[in-house]
């Protein structure tokens, strides 16, 4: 791995059902984020952690939960999922404090019907 | 609330021209801005970043200038090529002592490189 990878590229779900989007950073950075991105609207922050073990809400956390086991990993899960969920989801790392490269992942697309 | 926003939703240029983005934000606290290019399909990339104690920067044919009077950032691309083509982002870091790091993104501006 080398980076941030995210899977799956793609998803079609059904509402209603629970779904986990991975994401994982070989880069032993410190901070890792998620962000959904719809037309119109931007990049929206969902949740970030600055370090393994803590957590934080973004601009729009409904719906949403993370967790950080670990350094490298930090996944999302929809523990419910809605239409208005349909977006695609990037999940960016950096260093704590932006000032160095920051990376972001290429992208799950998910579909909610 | 505070935002960060864009000038121009669309900007097109012939290649070999220089192409400038503009980006105004709105957090006086903020201290720490950022470009970011997204090509279709693709995650957002790095391009520079600049600090609120500079007014400029400099990376390989881009330059960001940043004005705290007026709350304003730009993007120059000199020489702009057909791959400059893409959507921008600038981002800005209103980090406090719960959410540092966390950035605020504009909406984008679309460069379109005429051949």
């Amino acid at each position: 791995i080398a980076g941030i990878t995210q899977a799956p590229t793609s998803q079609i779900l059904a509402a209603g059902r629970r779904m986990t989007l991975r994401c994982t950073q070989d880069m032993r950075h410190n901070a890792m984020y998620w962000y959904r991105q719809d037309l119109g609207l931007g990049l929206r922050l969902i949740h970030y952690s600055n370090t393994a073990g803590t957590t934080g809400k973004g601009e729009v956390p409904d719906g949403y939960s993370v967790s950080r086991a670990n350094t490298d990993d930090f996944p999302l899960t929809l523990a419910s999922a809605v239409p208005s969920q349909t977006s695609v989801y990037f999940c960016d790392s950096s260093v704590v404090y932006p000032g160095d490269t920051q990376y972001f992942g290429p992208g799950t697309r998910l579909t909610v019907l | 609330g505070e935002s960060v926003g864009l000038h121009l939703p669309t900007l097109s240029v012939q290649e070999g021209d220089n192409s400038i983005i503009n980006c105004a934000y709105s957090n006086s606290a903020s201290d720490y801005f950022i470009w970011y290019k997204q090509e279709s399909g693709k995650g957002p990339q790095f391009i520079i970043d600049i600090r609120s104690n500079m007014d400029k920067r400099q990376g390989q044919r881009v330059t960001v200038l940043l004005n705290k009077t007026v709350k304003h950032l730009s993007l120059q691309i000199a020489a702009t090529q057909p791959g400059d083509s893409a959507v921008y982002f600038c981002a800005e870091n209103i980090g406090d002592g719960g959410s540092q790091g966390n950035l605020i993104f504009g909406k984008g501006t679309k460069l379109s490189v005429k051949p």
